[in-house]
């Protein structure tokens, strides 16, 4: 049961443009949203998160937007870099109080020069 | 601060064997989760533990698997009698507060 869904499994942008990157989620306990980055053969890495308190958070050329009602958040990347280009997880927490992450199955980014 | 630290890097095993794999938390973090990725999937959760807790394994298959994280040295994840489905790249991760998770570049076990 697949309770984070990235429903794109590639994107693919023009430098300097903006990526949108989109996810849903099943579980309506989730309060804790999380973006990572993956490069090929490495660990991902964190980018962003947003508490279920909020709806927005930016850190740099990077937003993240939660929507509650529809269970939906998407991070935006502006501009968009070449060295973005990447595999993109979102993940989501809280169901269980132990705070292990739930996954989606990623995106990968590709921006073109 | 270094981030977290995973060994091997690689192994291989042959099936039946054990694999031992190794998670370093980074300094401060009491809190750490391993989770698995099978090629063209997500991260999928296995167990989470504090220092020489497991407090929760809920994604842990029920035999062959186990992990602990004792009061000294890292956190071990073994996987005994290995079959040629247990390969995949294991990551671990640790959190200072139990939220955001910081992941080491992982393990990629092949089992022959």
């Amino acid at each position: 049961d697949q309770q984070v869904k990235q429903n794109s499994p590639s994107l693919s942008v023009q430098e300097g443009r903006i990526s949108i990157l989109n996810c849903d989620y099943t579980n309506s306990m989730f309060d804790y949203f999380l973006w990572y980055k993956k490069y090929p053969a490495e660990g991902p890495t964190f980018l962003i998160s947003i508490s279920s308190i909020k709806d927005k958070n930016e850190d740099g050329r990077f937003t993240v937007f939660l929507n509650k009602s529809a269970k939906h958040l998407s991070l935006h990347i502006v501009p968009s870099q070449p060295g973005d280009s990447a595999v993109y997880f979102c993940a989501a927490s809280g169901e269980t109080g132990a705070n292990n992450l739930f996954f989606g199955t990623g995106t990968r980014l590709t921006v073109i020069p | 601060n270094a981030g977290v630290m995973q060994n091997p890097r690689h192994l291989v095993r042959r099936r039946g064997q054990e694999a031992r794999l190794r998670c370093s938390p980074m300094k401060g973090h009491s809190h750490v989760y391993w989770y698995r990725q099978l090629p063209e999937e997500g991260l999928k959760f296995m167990v989470y533990l504090q220092k020489e807790n497991i407090i929760d394994e809920s994604g842990m298959p029920k035999e062959r698997f186990s992990a602990e994280f004792p009061k000294e040295g890292p956190s071990i994840l073994r996987i005994q009698q290995v079959v040629r489905g247990d390969s995949a790249a294991y990551f671990c991760a640790s959190s200072p507060d139990g939220q955001t998770q910081y992941f080491g570049p992982g393990t990629r076990l092949l089992v022959l």
